[in-house]
């Protein structure tokens, strides 16, 4: 099975700070993303990649940035953390967008902004 | 762009009972309609999808029915079990515009009562 591992579960960081979150995935898949999770306002997406070096604006892309330098990592930056980025991250991963859409999904980061 | 809008945000049935799930979309072009199933302190993970070519789908007690001139599909879970409590999110996707991703709906918290 595919597994897509976020390296934290929770993670607190105050007002100003910047915040790497980082996701693997071992099933050599081209395409990566990185979801937000709120509470009424369902997934929402702030980045994607097709490949190494590449990415994509989501719906949400204001205060954050990606990396992917290697095709198995895909990290999420936070330049200055805010309060209102306060959420549940979702990373997931899928093996390409025109056949096989399954995406498969990590279990999450909760990330608290103080 | 795509709007997926779904209902009910919380449904609770008793065990033994049906349950359905509603959602609606914008874009007439939209042709992929996943949905996930989301666990407690997981990641969402597909359960079911249907392209716009067919109208119904079944998998044992999950089935998902779609109309494309109303604009709408449903997932039906039929004698659900105190294991099918999660969060369901349904998607909608249209292949080869500008905009070739996912857009998820609110969610919906089903609890079902043993």
């Amino acid at each position: 099975d595919v597994k897509v591992t976020q390296s934290s579960r929770y993670l607190v960081k105050r007002t100003g700070e910047k915040v790497f979150l980082e996701c693997v995935q071992d099933m050599d898949h081209e395409n990566m993303f990185w979801y937000r999770q709120d509470p009424g306002l369902g997934l929402r997406l702030i980045y994607f990649s097709y490949d190494v070096k590449m990415k994509e604006k989501g719906d949400i892309p204001e205060g954050y940035s990606v990396s992917r330098e290697k095709k198995e990592r895909f990290s999420l930056i936070l330049e200055s953390a805010s309060t209102n980025q306060t959420s549940m991250y979702l990373c997931a991963s899928s093996l390409s967008t025109a056949t096989n859409e399954k995406l498969f999904f990590g279990s999450g980061t909760q990330l608290s902004v103080l | 762009g795509e709007n997926v809008e779904q209902h009910p945000s919380t449904l609770s049935v008793q065990e033994g009972d049906s349950a359905v799930i509603k959602c609606t979309y914008s874009d007439s072009a939209s042709n992929y309609f996943p949905w996930y199933k989301q666990e407690l302190g997981k990641g969402p993970q597909l359960i079911i999808d249907i392209r716009s070519n067919v109208g119904e789908k079944k998998d044992q007690r999950i089935a998902v029915t779609l109309n494309k001139t109303a604009k709408h599909f449903s997932l039906h879970i039929t004698e659900t079990q105190p294991e099918d409590s999660a969060v369901y999110f349904c998607a909608a996707r249209r292949y080869g515009g500008a905009t070739n991703k996912l857009i998820f709906g609110t969610g919906t918290l089903l609890a079902v009562q043993p």
